[in-house]
């Protein structure tokens, strides 16, 4: 059965600190690893797909990396706006996306 | 850019009656996913359509149906409601199932 696994669970940041969230997987046959971003009562919003290992995808302050186990979703010099809940999640052999737990991030000012 | 559609936003039902909840997809997207969360919880797989057929079940329960229409818009069915029921229920769809899976705003629904 495809598994994911994010950590941390949670993390607080000053503004401008960099860091890294993690998000472990197993998989049958990736077809996918989405990272997405959701905010308190909201939908999840789309972020990045990797494919492959060894793919980057990189969006303002958010750079995605995805090796063969794991994806890394850096953060670069974050600002408050970016404080949400980072979900990462993959897609094996069925057409379903399987979600991690997810990281909740918070930029203090 | 259209984005996925859901109605109603919010609903408020009471234990053993039904509610029916709506999609609207992405123009051009045939694959429709329908998720439910609750507080502090990942999202949790329920049911999947491709080209208005069913091709993939995870955690719903018998009480629950849903279907896809000729226009590929979705609507996911509850019955009996219960307690436990509360929660957030997203939508997603995607082109083919094999791209990535936009979400919509969902429908809080809870049970009194």
């Amino acid at each position: 059965e495809d598994q994911v696994t994010q950590s941390p669970e949670a993390l607080r940041l000053q503004e401008g600190e960099s860091s890294s969230l993690n998000c472990s997987y197993t998989v049958s046959g990736l077809r996918g690893l989405f990272w997405y971003r959701q905010d308190p009562g909201k939908g999840p919003e789309f972020l990045f797909t990797l494919y492959s290992a060894g793919e980057e995808k990189e969006k303002e302050r958010l750079k995605a990396t995805l090796t063969k186990k794991e994806s890394f979703l850096h953060i670069t010099a974050p600002k408050p706006e970016d404080s949400a809940t980072y979900l990462c999640a993959v897609r094996g052999g069925a057409q379903k996306l399987v979600f991690g737990q997810g990281t909740r991030l918070t930029i203090n000012p | 850019a259209a984005g996925v559609i859901q109605s109603p936003r919010h609903l408020i039902k009471e234990k053993r009656e039904t509610a029916t909840l709506k999609c609207y997809p992405i123009p051009r997207h045939d694959t429709v996913y329908w998720y439910q969360q609750g507080p502090g919880q990942d999202p949790q797989f329920l049911i999947s359509f491709y080209e208005k057929m069913q091709s993939d079940k995870g955690s719903i329960p018998d009480r629950f149906s849903a279907q896809q229409f000729s226009d590929y818009h979705s609507e996911l069915n509850m019955s009996s409601l219960e307690l436990g029921d509360s929660a957030l229920y997203f939508c997603a769809s995607s082109f083919a199932g094999n791209t990535e899976a936009f979400f919509g705003q969902g429908t809080r629904l809870t049970v009194v």
